[in-house]
Formats: C-alpha cells, structure tokens, sequence
C-alpha cells in the first residue's frame, strides 16, 4: 500500500523567506507524485507534478519539488514566500496495486507573516 | 468549460434525512471520485468510478452510495445523515491514461444537526 507523510501540520514565514514543505512517501512501484494547494474555501488545484521525467519539477507560482528516490522524499519548495502563498498545501501518490486512485498526505497550513 | 462543478455548495440536514450531491464535469473524463474532508484528517476517497455504469468503495465508503449513469456526473447520496458526515465533499475526475492528475470541484459544505 502506498502512504504519505507531511512532515508539520503548520509551518510559518516571513514574506520573502524559503518555503519548505516536506513530504516523504511509500510505495512499491515508481510513483507518481503530486503537490495541490487549496486556498480558504476552494477546491484543490494541481501547483506541479512528477512523472518519472526531470526530478526537479516546476510547477505554478515559483514553486518547485525534487523527487529523490533515495529518500523517498518529494519536498516542495519556493525561495521567496508572498503574501498569497498562504494556503493548505497536500502532497499525493499514485502508484502501486491501484493506479486509480490517489492519496493524500494529512497536508500542511502555510501562513504567510509580513 | 466550467470543469468541475458540485450542487449544491452548502446544505444542513437534520439526523436521519437524505440528500443527494451532484457532480458533474465536462471534460469526457473516464475517472470520478468523491472525497470527504474533516480537519487534520486530508482527503478520504469515499467512493469512485472508472466509467459509465461501475463504482466502487474507497476509503471510507459507509453510510454512503454512489451512481453513474452518465459519464459525465457522479452522484453522491446520503440515505439516513447522521453527525459524523458534517463534512466537506469533494468530487473530483480525471482521464484514464496519462500523469493521473485529478481536477477537484469547489465542494459542498455539509452539517448535520
């Protein structure tokens, strides 16, 4: 079975600092990796992916992850934070027995201090 | 397109009556899912289809049923609420081939009383 795991149910910064949202992962079979931000009241939207292409992966709004296999780690990351950039953030898996499905990290509350 | 959409986006119950939630997208994806989210918790996948006609349980499947009739909604229904489903849920599809990356609808905030 696969799992997800996010490492800080809330990490906080300072407008402009790093942005490091850890996720490491499980799973049997190469995975499929995922980053979703939600904002207050919406639904999730995709902010990047891996799919056994690049390990480091861009995605919307100057984020970007790493895949590394060795660590079974996925973090996400962004050198400058904003204001808006306050959000929920979850890392997912797909892969193993049931390619259909996804699943989902408990996800990570950033705030945002100016 | 209008992606994802999910009717009705706020309702409350009182224990015991039933409601429907509808899906629906349109974006001829073969994939839909239904999740719940609760604080802490992420998302658990409730129910879910690969087509037209068949479903399947999730995670967290009872006091709840599913149908697809149509390939482009997936219908969510609760027949006797209780408490413990005061939620949010979200439907969300995706294609059949491809990266598997699912789009979300803006969900249905339910309360039971």
């Amino acid at each position: 079975a696969q799992s997800v795991t996010q490492l800080g149910s809330h990490v906080s910064v300072s407008e402009g600092a790093l942005v490091l949202l850890r996720c490491n992962y499980s799973s049997s079979v190469p995975p499929y990796l995922f980053w979703y931000v939600q904002y207050p009241n919406q639904g999730l939207q995709l902010l990047l992916k891996y799919t056994s292409a690049a390990t480091l992966v861009k995605g919307i709004n100057g984020f970007e992850a790493e895949f590394k296999k060795s660590e079974t780690s996925f973090h996400l990351t962004k050198p400058s934070a904003h204001m808006s950039d306050a959000a929920e953030y979850f890392c997912a898996v797909s892969g193993g027995g049931s390619n259909y499905k996804l699943t989902f990290g408990k996800g990570t509350l950033l705030t945002v201090n100016p | 397109n209008a992606g994802v959409t999910q009717t009705p986006k706020f309702r409350v119950l009182k224990t015991g009556q039933s409601m429907t939630l509808l899906c629906a997208q349109d974006m001829n994806h073969e994939y839909m899912y239904w999740y719940r989210q609760d604080p802490g918790m992420g998302l658990r996948l409730i129910h879910y289809s690969v087509g037209e006609g068949t479903t399947a349980k999730g995670e967290v499947p009872d006091g709840y049923n599913v149908s697809r009739l149509k390939k482009q909604n997936f219908l969510l229904g609760l027949e006797s609420a209780a408490p413990s489903q005061t939620s949010v849920y979200f439907c969300a599809s995706r294609l059949a081939g491809g990266p598997r990356e699912q789009f979300f609808g803006p969900g249905t905030r339910l309360t039971v009383l």
